[in-house]
């Protein structure tokens, strides 16, 4: 089964207002980390939380983790156009001989002009 | 100068074919992988090269082989293809590979069509 499920799947906002994602995943991790894709693109790298760390930002980003539930939230605030794109979160886990990145289901963020 | 590379973007092909994909990466990073992500958007992990050597080999079928000739590369050979195999594989790359999985630099995706 998939590590990490983006929640909502899809979200549509008018420009200027703030965007949540959520993300849960089932096993301890090292890091969880959130990414983007725009449409037919590949995925970028947007910011990592580490598990002892309860909050981190990055520009118009905030990142939450909640390792007691096992989740994580990404706000987006004061949301733009050029954000639009789908949104995915990625947990490191142990693949045996190494740490992997396990990439939830995303989910995709349509902002509205 | 792009960091990772992969070609070609797009591939279109008959069943049965075989076909390759080639990745190269100029950041200077030891590890490299190769996932899949299908129509849904769903993105699996394949295979992971660790400065040439394998470490991790999802349950991948045997068609699919990959190849590191040296750490900046790592090509995806595809026998047989099967209608099953149509998705996007993207190449990326991360400067660590045994203590925490760093940050993944993707490649733009190589969209291979079945027919």
């Amino acid at each position: 089964s998939q590590q990490g499920e983006e929640d909502p799947q899809a979200l549509s906002i008018q420009e200027g207002e703030n965007a949540t994602m959520n993300c849960s995943y089932k096993t301890s991790i090292n890091n969880l980390q959130w990414y983007r894709q725009n449409s037919g693109r590949g995925l970028v790298h947007l910011i990592l939380i580490r598990s002892n760390e309860r909050e981190k930002h990055s520009g118009r980003l905030r990142v939450t983790l909640d390792t007691s539930k096992k989740s994580s939230s990404l706000l987006i605030t004061a949301s733009r156009a050029a954000d639009t794109a789908s949104y995915f979160c990625a947990t490191d886990a142990w693949g045996g001989a190494t740490n992997k990145l396990i990439f939830g289901t995303g989910t995709l963020l349509a902002v509205q002009p | 100068d792009t960091a990772v590379s992969q070609t070609p973007k797009y591939l279109v092909t008959q069943m049965g074919n075989d076909k390759s994909i080639k990745c190269e990466q100029n950041l200077g990073h030891d590890t490299m992988y190769w996932y899949k992500q299908d129509s849904k958007k769903f993105l699996k992990i394949m295979f992971s090269y660790n400065n040439k050597e394998l470490i991790i080999n999802e349950t991948v079928p045997n068609r699919f082989s990959p190849k590191s000739p040296d750490k900046a590369h790592l090509n995806l050979h595809i026998n047989s293809l099967e209608l099953g195999d149509s998705a996007v594989y993207f190449c990326a790359s991360s400067p660590t590979g045994t203590v925490g999985a760093g940050e993944l630099f993707f490649g733009e995706g190589s969209r291979l069509t079945v027919l």
